[in-house]
């Protein structure tokens, strides 16, 4: 079975910059998530997609992020401008429907802001 | 809203000792709980997950969990680690429900020597 595909694997900019990131999850589900993993925490959810639509973005930071699946398929990332604290690792699952079983993680997009 | 806590951040153990990571979560109602693993480079993976039944729930490679719901608890134990279980280890618990949100533990590196 074919994984979450992300890209890039490693980014770095300096900041107010800006940056976006691809992820295509398995096909077939309807569900997508970005989530942040900020170095020595666990991931954080970012932004959940059911199809092309926004479930839950509650913990994305709107000034500054945003997020789109247009087609309910591949999604990106997209943050601008970016603060430090930005560097993390931006994580990318999928599952099949809206009720997480166990997800499928992509490999993340390593973000270092300087 | 719910959380998770891991008490251990960085273990050490030789070859062929047992195993045992902690894992509290908070939330009164009812909960679907899991155990990740992230070896080094590599996405996180899905080890096991209990959603109802039997509280002594087996995964691959050998691991195990039990959920004691009046501890709050869901510990992952390996009766005898290897070398390749070198990894960092994330509890992660959700509500039961569709489209809840999946809170992460902040891991637990597990360093074994030969």
């Amino acid at each position: 079975e074919a994984g979450v595909a992300q890209s890039p694997r490693y980014k770095i900019i300096e900041k107010r910059q800006s940056v976006a990131f691809w992820c295509n999850p398995i096909s077939g589900h309807a569900t997508l998530y970005w989530y942040q993993q900020i170095l020595g925490q666990g991931p954080k959810l970012l932004i959940q997609f059911q199809n092309n639509g926004v479930v839950d973005d509650s913990q994305l930071p709107k000034d500054r992020f945003s997020a789109e699946r247009l087609k309910g398929v591949d999604s990106t990332l997209k943050i601008q401008p970016a603060k430090l604290e930005d560097s993390a690792v931006y994580l990318c699952a999928s599952s099949l429907d809206s009720a997480w079983t166990g997800g499928i993680f992509g490999q993340g997009t390593r973000l270092t802001v300087v | 809203a719910q959380s998770v806590s891991q008490h251990n951040h960085h273990v050490i153990l030789s070859e062929a000792a047992s195993l045992e990571l902690g894992c509290n979560y908070s939330y009164g109602g009812t909960v679907n709980l899991f155990w990740y693993v992230q070896y080094p480079g590599q996405h996180l993976q899905l080890l096991l997950k209990y959603f109802s039944g039997d509280p002594l729930v087996k995964g691959i490679k050998g691991f195990e969990a039990e959920f004691i719901k009046s501890k709050f608890s869901f510990n992952l134990r390996k009766p005898s680690v290897q070398w390749s279980d070198t990894a960092e280890y994330f509890c992660a618990v959700n509500t039961a429900g569709t489209a809840s949100k999946l809170t992460f533990g902040t891991g637990t590196r597990l360093q074994v020597t030969l």
